[in-house]
């Protein structure tokens, strides 16, 4: 089972900032956060992903709580094509692991004009 | 910029016939992964590939399915005997290492009549 928990649905108005939360409560000290969104029923595209430190590429920001127990995924300015499933998985790294991804529901975000 | 590809993007089948589906992932990467997504659930870990082996699978990953590297491009997924409960899509990814972010093709949409 997916180790996170995200609402099911948000709503936000195109050009302003989309605010994702998750939940990650049990997360390890060696598991990153990793973002992922799906399209309609495209591929999962990667967004971020960040241990504990806050993370920012040209896509989006990701907020990492002090105790990493949940995070924010922050779309700046959200446009009609980010309306998507966004993805938030917590993923071990070394030790063992294989590599594969546990996807959750997600959330879905509905960016209205 | 480098990406996963698949084909065919939509397949058509007759139950108990066998389909072989293509992936090439991004040129230099290592790790190998099928996911499938049926309509309206979580998309699902089928098999992680590393140098010509299984990494792991999932339960849903039976005797009835496969995974081969024929050559040094691409990768299969073959589904020896469809079953109705097979129609979903189907994604393939790749990661550089195993700790590396995926990244994942378009999917291939399989059908079962």
């Amino acid at each position: 089972d997916a180790k996170t928990t995200q609402p099911p649905s948000m709503d936000c108005a195109e050009g302003r900032a989309a605010n994702l939360p998750c939940n990650h409560s049990t997360i390890s000290g060696n598991e990153y956060v990793y973002w992922y969104r799906q399209i309609h029923s495209q591929g999962p595209q990667y967004i971020i992903h960040g241990l504990k430190n806050n993370e920012t590429n040209e896509m989006a920001s990701l907020i990492i709580t002090e105790d990493r127990k949940s995070s924010t995924l922050i779309l700046p300015h959200a446009t009609l094509r980010d309306t998507a499933v966004y993805y938030c998985i917590v993923r071990a790294q070394f030790s063992g692991n294989t590599g594969k991804l546990i996807f959750g529901q997600g959330t879905t975000l509905q960016v209205k004009p | 910029e480098p990406e996963v590809t698949q084909t065919p993007s939509h397949q058509v089948t007759q139950m108990g016939q066998e389909v072989i589906l293509r992936c090439v992932p991004i040129s230099n990467h290592l790790y190998f992964y099928w996911y499938r997504q049926i309509l309206g659930q979580k998309v699902e870990f089928l098999v992680s590939f590393y140098n010509n082996e299984i990494s792991e699978k999932s339960e849903i990953f039976d005797d009835q399915f496969s995974v081969e590297r024929p050559d040094g491009s691409n990768f299969t997924l073959k589904i020896r005997s469809t079953k109705l409960e097979d129609s979903a899509m189907y994604f393939c990814a790749s990661s550089e290492e195993r700790e590396d972010t995926q990244y994942f093709g378009p999917g291939t949409r399989l059908t079962v009549l």
